[in-house]
């Protein structure tokens, strides 16, 4: 069984501070873990993967998370936030648990980050 | 390289109806997965399909839903009879295989059930 805590429903922040959109997983076996974004009325953009490489992982538009196995975690962060930026964020896990829950993506229930000029 | 193409973008049925959703995934892609974002709500997994083969309809409602992935032509989720309560946005991915990795996203069905 594998499952998504997304600790805050609404973050809002002023233009070049920074982001942190924080995310609790529960997964029986090693987990890949994701963070989307999506943007009001469009669908969603893959932001960056852990795939059981590096634990600290980079991804589009300065956006990083680091994956810690002891906290079960995986926050997102930027240092500086932009106005484009707003939009809503899923974190999201699968697992290599074999049977059916392969290839199943199980969400968050999203974090909807506001940037304030 | 086109991404994955959903369509209708937005579909307007009364109760009763039936509503077609279609998707084509990514060229090169055999997996398609279904999912529904009901309002105020993330995205929850409805059907995983490869060409002709349903793998997991664990999150499927068991009645009025259905799912194939032919081995020609789009995927298709098609809702019979329905209900205000299916009114939400239907979000199709695909990717090349059995994957730990990406599943890249259409732009989604907007349906709603008047």
């Amino acid at each position: 069984a594998q499952s998504v805590t997304q600790l805050d429903s609404h973050v809002s922040v002023s233009e070049g501070t920074p982001v942190l959109l924080r995310c609790n997983y529960s997964s029986s076996y090693s987990p890949s873990l994701f963070w989307y974004v999506q943007h009001p009325n469009k669908g969603l953009q893959l932001l960056l993967k852990y795939t059981s490489a590096a634990t600290l992982v980079k991804g589009i538009n300065g956006f990083e998370a680091e994956f810690k196995k002891s906290e079960t975690s995986f926050h997102l962060t930027k240092p500086s936030a932009h106005m484009s930026d707003a939009a809503e964020y899923f974190c999201v896990v699968t697992s290599a648990a074999g049977g059916t829950s392969y290839g199943k993506l199980t969400f968050g229930q999203g974090t909807i980050l506001t940037v304030h000029p | 390289n086109a991404g994955v193409m959903q369509n209708p973008r937005h579909l307007v049925r009364r109760r009763g109806q039936e509503a077609r959703l279609r998707c084509s995934p990514m060229k090169g892609h055999s997996h398609v997965y279904w999912y529904r974002q009901l309002p105020e709500e993330g995205l929850k997994f409805m059907v995983y399909l490869q060409k002709e083969n349903i793998i997991d309809e664990s999150g499927m409602p068991k009645e009025r839903f259905s799912a194939e992935f032919p081995k020609e032509g789009p995927s298709i989720l098609r809702i019979q009879q329905v209900v205000r309560g299916d009114s939400a946005a239907y979000f199709c991915a695909s990717s090349p295989g059995f994957s730990l990795g990406e599943q890249f996203f259409g732009p989604g069905t907007r349906l709603t059930v008047l």
